[in-house]
């Protein structure tokens, strides 16, 4: 098992410019979740899904975007880069049953 | 808004000392749960603790909670190189029928050989 992959690993991009963060599970996870980690503020939560077909907004939803149409993938997109967005984007997911999260690698997007 | 708060935020330790690290959090939660990070890794569960909890241990690992104070402590003996990561809780709660999990600052934790 891969466990949870995310692509790109790093981007950089302009102000104004899109782009769309994937997360890949093959665990069968239910849950799904998207975190931006920035220095001094820990993990703060953007949107989450819990299946296929249904997003919630988080913590910190302004400027993103999400969707789940395969419970193996949790997209994130970003309509139009600002630098308050360059972060590092973690995907996590969880089976209904437990409530460890599994993380992936992370994606480490710069905006300039 | 951050519900953990993590101290200290980082500590620098002797190979073989045990390190703590303490979290405090703000309200009522289902569990909490310690996470470790390597550097320019992702997160990967270490321990669970329920609110009905007072004390876990996973090997090395101790985990106590005390919802009264709202507080919780990870403890590790006998530290390795090897556990030079940093270390986050995460208070674990309910909203609109899903489980978020709300993380701390983090604690850097170095051992030093």
């Amino acid at each position: 098992n891969a466990g949870v992959t995310q692509t790109p690993k790093f981007r950089v991009l302009k102000t104004g410019q899109s782009m769309t963060l994937l997360c890949a599970q093959d665990m069968n996870h239910e849950y799904m979740y998207w975190y931006r980690q920035d220095p001094g503020m820990g993990l703060r939560l953007i949107h989450y899904s819990v299946g296929e077909g249904t997003t919630a907004k988080g913590e910190v939803p302004d400027g993103y975007n999400v969707s789940r149409l395969k419970k193996q993938n949790f997209l994130l997109g970003l309509e139009s880069a600002a630098p308050s967005q360059t972060s590092v984007y973690f995907c996590a997911s969880r089976w209904t049953g437990s409530y460890e999260q599994y993380f992936g690698p992370g994606t480490r997007l710069t905006v300039t | 808004s951050q519900q953990g708060e993590e101290d200290p935020q980082a500590l620098s330790i002797q190979e073989g000392e045990n390190a703590t690290m303490n979290c405090s959090y703000k309200t009522s939660i289902n569990n909490l749960q310690w996470y470790r990070q390597n550097s320019g890794r992702g997160l990967v569960h270490l321990i669970l603790i329920r609110s009905n909890e007072r004390e876990k241990h996973s090997g090395r690992l101790r985990v106590t909670l005390d919802t009264s104070k709202k507080s919780s402590s990870l403890l590790i003996t006998a530290s390795r190189a090897a556990d030079t990561a940093s270390y986050f809780c995460a208070t674990a709660s309910y909203f609109q029928g899903a489980q978020k999990l709300v993380f701390g600052q983090g604690t850097r934790l170095t051992i030093n050989p």
